[in-house]
């Protein structure tokens, strides 16, 4: 009965591949996120998608492409992998799409680029 | 949009009352604070959000001044369980337009619960 879940929960690549990761939500929400977290545990925005439009695209590399193909389903797929794309890279849903609306996040998916 | 301070880290033993403050000196006036807790190897939970004064859960307690340039989460008798990071957000109930600053969590306040 997972809310958000994510896949893979780890991914170990070398420099210059092109992965991807997926994220679905069973909670009927129509907003869903992509956050990335660094070694020191900030946590910044980078996506978001409602009813599969992009509504929020943070200032991030055009090597990252978030793919909506539903409302349940929102997938970061990554080209030409970086070393300083190592990271832990989360899910999120939340029902409306304001500041202030609880998000659901996922387990998180850690990222090693090497 | 309010930018949030938070000491980096807090420890504190089993048993006792732990505060974490959140300072947000430009908080707008349509803006709410929120908090969230994020155990290692997971993904942050939503624990308590306020507007002013007080608002209580069965989790915890947020204490905001009249001013509202500040708020502290007030967690009860920890124990080893709440080791965790704790963000705290401010952000209105707009939907989303231009820059989602307000979506960034930042680097939280590290709570290391010690026996």
């Amino acid at each position: 009965d997972t809310a958000v879940s994510q896949t893979p929960k780890y991914l170990v690549t070398q420099m210059g591949n092109d992965k991807s990761i997926k994220c679905e939500q069973n909670l009927g929400h129509d907003t869903m996120y992509w956050y990335k977290q660094d070694s020191k545990k900030f946590l910044k925005i980078m996506f978001s998608y409602n009813n599969k439009e992009l509504i929020i695209n943070e200032t991030v590399p055009n090597r990252f492409s978030p793919k909506s193909p539903d409302k349940a389903h929102l997938n970061l797929h990554i080209n030409s992998l970086e070393l300083g794309d190592s990271a832990v890279y989360f899910c999120a849903s939340s029902h409306p799409r304001t500041y202030t609306d609880t998000q659901y996040f996922g387990p998180g998916t850690r990222l090693t680029v090497l | 949009l309010a930018k949030t301070t938070q000491p980096i880290s807090m420890d504190s033993y089993e048993g006792q009352e732990v505060n974490i403050t959140c300072s947000h000196n430009n908080i707008a006036t349509n803006d709410y604070i929120t908090w969230y807790q994020q155990f290692p190897s997971q993904g942050p939970r939503f624990i308590i959000q306020g507007y002013k004064t007080k608002v209580t859960n069965e989790v915890a307690s947020l204490f905001i001044p009249a001013d509202r340039k500040s708020s502290t989460l007030s967690l009860p008798r920890v124990s080893l369980s709440d080791t965790a990071v704790y963000y705290c957000l401010v952000g209105d109930k707009q939907l989303f337009s231009g820059s989602a600053r307000q979506l960034t969590f930042g680097s939280g306040t590290q709570l290391t619960v010690l026996p």
